[in-house]
């Protein structure tokens, strides 16, 4: 079972900042917070991962709550492109699978 | 970049064919996966494979079996395909090491239908 719980669905405004939050209150200390979205009919696609610190790249921020039992992913500038299913896994290093659950569908608004 | 291909992205099958899904990674990744992925249900693991040869089952391995006689190809067999095996298949690799924190890349998935 999916350890994280994630809205359904969320829209934002073309150009606006799109945030989506996801609790993981149950998540271990040697487990990361995976970030994935995957665009109608096309294969998920990595976005960003963390273990307590905020992150930044080119696609998207992420940021952890101090307790670690929640996260924000951040999309500054949303465009349409960024429409998909957005889904946040938690896990620990190594050799294990992701194990994903339903995501929340952000549908971009021009 | 890293390159997950599948050998085709639809393809349909009749009832009880045997059916092979082929994937082939190029970035030389030791971790190999197989997900099917249906409405309402999201991804779920088939079979994964952390080496040449070595294979374990994931959540639901059932009517499915896999083959990895090299390391940049990881095969999906359908034994005896059925109408419940209709389904979108995703392939995807990442490198192995609990030192460093690993990526999966996907493809672009397989669209099967079995009538």
């Amino acid at each position: 079972d999916a350890k994280t719980t994630q809205p359904p669905s969320m829209d934002c405004a073309e150009g606006r900042a799109a945030n989506l939050p996801c609790n993981h209150s149950t998540i271990s200390g040697n487990e990361y917070v995976y970030w994935y979205r995957q665009i109608h009919s096309q294969g998920p696609q990595y976005i960003i991962h963390g273990l307590k610190n905020n992150e930044t790249n080119e696609m998207a921020s992420l940021i952890i709550t101090e307790d670690r039992k929640s996260s924000t992913l951040i999309l500054p500038h949303a465009t349409l492109r960024d429409t998909a299913v957005y889904y946040c896994i938690v896990r620990a290093l190594g050799n294990t699978p992701l194990v994903f659950g339903k995501g929340t569908r952000l549908s971009v608004i021009a | 970049d890293v390159k997950v291909t599948q050998s085709s992205r639809y393809l349909v099958k009749r009832t009880g064919e045997k059916v092979f899904l082929e994937c082939v990674q190029d970035m030389d990744h030791e971790n190999m996966f197989w997900y099917r992925q249906d409405p309402g249900l999201g991804l779920r693991l088939i079979y994964f494979s952390y080496d040449v040869k070595m294979k374990e089952k994931g959540d639901i391995p059932e009517g499915y079996s896999v083959s990895r006689e090299k390391k940049e190809r990881f095969s999906l067999i359908l034994e005896s395909a059925s109408t419940n095996q209709t389904s979108m298949y995703l392939c995807a690799s990442s490198l192995q090491g609990a030192a460093r924190s690993d990526t999966q890349y996907f493809g672009p998935g397989t669209r099967l239908t079995v009538l």
